[in-house]
């Protein structure tokens, strides 16, 4: 079975373009949610999509967004980047996510690599 | 190799002795907790789980401790390997208004050396 896909695995932009991640899920998993990863604020969480709809969401602000496809593989935008956005940018997958009334073990994809100049 | 982080307390150890990661967690409604091991370059790794009806959980290897007392985790990994150099994670889980919601904590770096 594939593991969860992020792509692409490294990017850079400058100060005020804009970003999509995309991650591919495991086969049948229907939950995937994003974290953000720095040396200094450790793994934090984005947002959780589940069959299409964003069940949860952490605090970031608003140039942060993200959406679910019918196949569950699901896509991170962020706009108007700035310097502090350099991150690694973490997608897992799920059978029932940890959003809902289930407690699913997450599944990471390796990640993908932003570098903001 | 990418840096999870630069100022992670690190546990530094001999191959083939026993490892101890203690992590303290926040919030006293949390109900369930998991173990990640994060090798460099990688995403994390679940390495184990468990629930807060529980106070111990063995896997392969590894055993988790949970004291809901003082709200403290800990991860022992027997016989220490090379291979279990990485970052490992503790998080916990709870019920949030109606969600769970997972929080992370920010790490500890285990070193085998050989």
């Amino acid at each position: 079975k594939a593991g969860v896909t992020q792509t692409p695995r490294y990017l850079i932009k400058t100060r005020g373009q804009q970003v999509t991640l995309s991650c591919s899920p495991i086969s049948g998993h229907r939950s995937v949610s994003w974290y953000q990863q720095t040396p200094g604020q450790g793994l934090q969480f984005l947002f959780e999509y589940f069959s299409e709809t964003q069940r949860n969401k952490g605090n970031f602000p608003g140039r942060f967004s993200g959406r679910q496809f019918s196949n569950s593989r699901s896509e991170m935008n962020v706009s108007t980047l700035e310097l502090g956005d350099s991150a690694l940018y973490l997608c897992a997958s799920s059978q029932t996510g940890t959003s809902g009334r289930g407690t699913g073990e997450l599944f990471f994809g390796e990640g993908s690599r932003l570098t903001v100049l | 190799g990418e840096s999870v982080g630069l100022h992670l307390p690190t546990l530094s150890v001999q191959e083939g002795d026993n490892s101890i990661i203690n992590c303290a967690y926040s919030n006293s409604a949390s109900d369930y907790f998991i173990w990640y091991k994060q090798e460099s370059g990688k995403g994390p790794q679940f390495i184990i789980d468990i629930r807060s009806n529980m106070d111990k959980r063995q896997g392969q290897r590894v055993t988790v401790l949970l004291n809901k007392t003082v709200k403290h985790l800990s991860l022992q990994i027997a016989a220490t390997q090379p291979g279990d150099s990485a970052v490992y994670f503790c998080a916990e889980n709870w019920m949030d208004t109606g969600r769970r919601a997972l929080t992370f904590g920010s790490g500890t770096r285990l070193q085998v050396q050989p």
